[in-house]
């Protein structure tokens, strides 16, 4: 069971551009959503994250929009540049030290 | 400050061999975790650990697998008799939990140990 869907699987945007990255959940025990960045040959690094009490979260050029009612949540990246080309991650925990359950992933790039 | 750290960065091993993967956390992080990376399977949460125990070891693949913690620091991730579908990039993360109520549970990631089984 697939508990968190990410979309879609590879996106190209051009410089400048938004890049939207969405994701979907079905644990209702989940309230915290964190979105990891990885480069190849590197372990995820945190981007940004959310909890279920607010409904957006701006961080510079990034921003997730979370919708509780429908379980969704989702990455924006304002004026994407060629070096945000990665594979960004959604990701779901319940409270305490749970474990990340994550997506599957989406590979961006950004053409310059 | 130094990050997750993990060894060895690449292992090659054949199969029915048994490996053992190594995690420094951050210090102070009280929680570890293990994940594993594959193509097919992508970002799977395999073990935590708060301290030096393990409350819930039900995401380990297999009884092949298994997890240690000393001290409170560093962890030990043990496959016994690998197979090739073992193969895959092992992580580690640490966080600090200032109690297990938190949900900020930021967790920082090593760079992995890529593992090949032939």
């Amino acid at each position: 069971q697939q508990q968190v869907k990410q979309s879609p699987q590879s996106l190209i945007v051009q410089k400048g551009g938004i890049s939207i990255i969405n994701c979907a959940y079905e644990n209702t025990a989940f309230d915290y959503f964190p979105w990891y960045q990885q480069f190849p040959g590197k372990g995820p690094a945190l981007l940004i994250a959310i909890r279920p009490d607010v409904s957006e979260k701006k961080e510079g050029r990034f921003t997730i929009s979370f919708n509780k009612s429908a379980k969704q949540f989702s990455l924006h990246i304002m004026d994407s540049q060629p070096g945000d080309s990665a594979t960004y991650f959604c990701a779901a925990s319940g409270g305490g030290a749970d474990g990340l359950t994550f997506g599957k992933g989406t590979h961006l790039i950004i053409q310059p | 400050g130094a990050g997750v750290s993990q060894s060895p960065s690449n292992k090659v091993t054949e199969k029915g061999k048994d490996v053992e993967l190594r995690c420094d956390p951050i210090s102070g992080h009280t929680a570890l975790y293990w994940y594993r990376q594959s193509l097919g399977q992508g970002l799977e949460f395999l073990i935590y650990f708060q301290g030096n125990s393990a409350p819930d070891k039900s995401g380990l693949p297999s009884d092949r697998f298994s997890a240690e913690r000393t001290g409170g620091s560093v962890s030990t991730l043990t496959i016994q008799r690998t197979q090739q579908e073992d193969s895959a990039v092992y992580l580690c993360a640490s966080s600090y939990l200032p109690g297990l109520r938190s949900s900020y549970n930021e967790q920082f990631f090593g760079p992995g140990t890529r593992l090949t089984v032939l």
